[in-house]
């Protein structure tokens, strides 16, 4: 099946800094990526939908200062947490869509960002 | 009112048992339908797609009504392993749906 990498898997980082987080389509090209957020014991959370070439769709309360989004080719899409608090602590995860037109996502490992 | 509903559970049930869980959606424009497994601080994983003629995949059988607007997950013969979140997601479009999750406990 398709493969998505996420990296890193986990960082640890000060108040104030900035975290990037890659997510990788390996062995298909993904024209549209999806950035999650889930807080522990409850369910994903959409917080934008990423297109290749093109400014991300940012859900709803998200906001796209704080969480840029870069998805600058058909393999790579960056998420960066700029001036991370505490209540930005989660587990990260990115999806990518197979541009042959499967239905189905295929989820990256996630990332867990704890902010001190 | 919610893309998807799920029941949250938990769900505790001793080995062998079987076990259902459904969910509904509210767009009737909904086009595909999946359920995923959660494990604890991991990723989602494709457990399989959801058609209307019903799938079956070993213990897993999976269902969709679209005249009820709901999909449904059943497992038999439980398993230890079994135990974990499982996430019914729609499709519509470019956009995903999850539901919240419905947390499986298999009992020895």
């Amino acid at each position: 099946g398709a493969v998505v990498s996420q990296h890193p898997s986990w960082v640890i980082c000060k108040s104030g800094t900035s975290v990037k987080i890659e997510c990788r389509s390996l062995d298909f090209q993904a024209t549209t990526m999806f950035w999650y957020r889930q807080f522990p014991k409850q369910s994903l959370m959409l917080m934008a939908t990423s297109n290749e070439g093109s400014k991300a769709t940012y859900e709803q309360g998200v906001e796209k200062d704080k969480f840029l989004i870069n998805h600058a080719s058909l393999t790579l899409s960056t998420l960066t947490v700029t001036s991370a608090h505490p209540e930005d602590s989660s587990f990260y995860i990115c999806s990518a869509r197979d541009r042959v037109g499967v239905d189905e996502q295929f989820f990256g490992p996630g990332t867990r960002l704890t902010v001190l | 009112r919610k893309e998807v509903e799920q029941d949250p559970g938990p769900f505790n049930v001793p080995e062998g048992a079987t076990v259902a869980f459904n969910c509904t959606y509210s767009n009737s424009a909904s086009q595909s339908f999946f359920w995923y497994r959660q494990d604890c601080r991991k990723e989602p994983k494709l457990l399989m797609s959801v058609y209307s003629s019903g799938n079956e995949d070993g213990r897993f059988t999976a269902q969709l009504n679209r005249a009820s607007q709901y999909i449904s997950l059943l497992i038999r013969d439980s398993k230890l392993s079994d135990s974990a979140t499982y996430l019914c997601v729609v499709n519509r479009g470019n956009q995903f749906y999850f539901g919240t999750g419905t947390s499986l406990t298999v009992i020895p």
